[in-house]
């Protein structure tokens, strides 16, 4: 079974700061089969990045996704007041079928 | 654009069924996986199952044994069984998209609001 560990748990930045968040599976995610989603306070999770560093529609280009096999990471190249958030990767493809990561949270330094 | 709805009761009480429905408009549900995801309040994200639309199933190993999901085409919905609930499957309940070539290659790109299910007498 892949488990998803995310680092660091709370990132706290200045607006305009880059943000690099980490994800680091157990064992080698098949085919980079790796996703990133964004959740604010009271909202569903919006899908940002898919297959590592595919970026969804409507997604700004600030938000990019790199990595393979174990470790992949999130940038948020300029941090804008609206990315606040929690962020959590998900790996999909490998057993069990979907798992997530407990999420690193960006607040306002 | 999809959209997809959850609807169903907030509270049910320990050792009933949990049931929710998701709705899908905007799109047809006879393609993608119509899935569903759970987050207990203040935690992270579990994944709990999806269905194709011919009725195929995948679920979480942890929930296996007590999840029934369901789809219905000529409503354009899909649905959701727990049984034996206890205190510990409170959670905001979310019905999404999973989109993907296959059943082993799929993430979620359309969230409904999600709906607070809680378990309590």
């Amino acid at each position: 079974e892949i488990v998803l560990t995310q680092s660091p748990g709370t990132l706290s930045l200045s607006p305009g700061e880059r943000a690099t968040l980490s994800c680091r599976a157990s064992q080698s995610v098949r085919s980079s089969y790796l996703a990133w989603y964004q959740q604010k306070p009271g909202q569903a999770p919006r899908l940002l990045i898919y297959g590592a560093s595919s970026r969804a529609t409507g997604i700004p280009d600030r938000f990019s996704g790199s990595g393979s096999g174990t470790d992949f990471s999130l940038t948020i190249s300029r941090l804008e007041p609206e990315d606040f958030a929690v962020y959590y990767c998900q790996q999909y493809g490998s057993s069990p079928l979907v798992t997530f990561g407990p999420g690193t949270k960006v607040d306002i330094k | 654009q999809v959209q997809v709805q959850e609807s169903g009761p907030g509270l049910v009480k320990p050792s009933e069924t949990l049931s929710l429905t998701c709705t899908v408009s905007g799109g047809s549900i006879s393609s993608n996986y119509w899935t569903w995801i759970r987050q207990p309040p203040g935690k992270g994200l579990t994944w709990i199952g999806y269905i194709y639309y011919s009725g195929s199933t995948n679920y979480n190993p942890s929930l296996k044994s007590r999840v029934t999901i369901s789809v219905d085409t000529s409503k354009n919905q899909f649905s959701l069984k727990v049984s034996s609930v206890t205190a510990a499957d409170t959670a905001v309940y979310y019905c999404a998209r999973g989109y993907g070539s296959g059943w082993d290659e799929v993430y979620f790109d359309y969230w409904g609001q999600g709906t607070l299910v809680t378990v309590s007498s």
